[in-house]
């Protein structure tokens, strides 16, 4: 793989679901970023990690958790969906907090 | 409260020059990025000002003046491909981008 890889492409789910996001960067940054992008708003930033075994919350971290176990590999759980959540989610990457930051191709996902 | 402003649609023809707005007021600064943005995918970095002045790369040029708080992209030869929306990002005090709504550029022959 190169680049950013998100899983799964779209997903419809179930209130009350549990759900797990992946994304996968092979480019060995340190920093890594969950966003939701709904229409007429920008970016907003869920969770970040500055680094493996760091997270942080972002603008709209409530009903989400991450994890950093690894380098590579920063998953987003949605512990019980609700319809709200309903979004595309971006996957993001940078060396560092201070470099431009690559995205993944996204998970378009809905909560019914 | 943090807020980026840049005009939610614009229209331009094929091969014409076309420059689009990003006013800003955040919570400190280090750094605006614009990206681009084709409908379905993922966006991709365009560009990046720090300082003060223009930043020229082929086509594409972003300018920045801080203590307007203001920042432009401006593109050139405008091709159909070019028909994307353009987000501007700003990095505050505690190193996140803040993010724009984005600027749908529609391109016409």
């Amino acid at each position: 793989i190169a680049g950013i890889t998100q899983a799964p492409t779209s997903q419809i789910l179930a209130a009350g679901r549990r759900m797990t996001l992946r994304c996968t960067q092979d480019m060995r940054h340190n920093a890594m970023y969950w966003y939701r992008q709904d229409l007429g708003l920008g970016l907003r930033l869920i969770h970040y990690s500055n680094t493996a075994g760091t997270t942080g919350k972002g603008e709209v971290p409530d009903g989400y958790s991450v994890s950093r176990a690894n380098t590579d590999d920063f998953p987003l759980t949605l512990a019980s969906a609700v319809p709200s959540q309903t979004s595309v989610y971006f996957c993001a990457s940078s060396e560092g907090p201070n470099n431009e930051q690559f995205f993944g191709p996204g998970t378009r996902l809905t909560v019914l | 409260g943090q807020n980026i402003d840049q005009p939610t649609e614009m229209t331009a023809t094929e091969g014409a020059i076309v420059q689009i707005n990003c006013t800003y007021q955040t919570s400190g600064f280090n750094g605006l990025f614009w990206y681009q943005q084709h409908a379905g995918e993922a966006p991709t970095f365009l560009s990046y000002n720090v300082l003060d002045g223009l930043e020229e790369k082929g086509r594409f040029s972003s300018f920045l003046s801080r203590s307007k708080g203001y920042s432009y992209l401006l593109l050139k030869e405008l091709q159909m491909k070019d028909s994307a929306s353009y987000l501007c990002a700003v990095r505050d005090s505690n190193y996140q981008l803040i993010w724009g709504a984005g600027t749908k550029l529609i391109i016409k022959p």
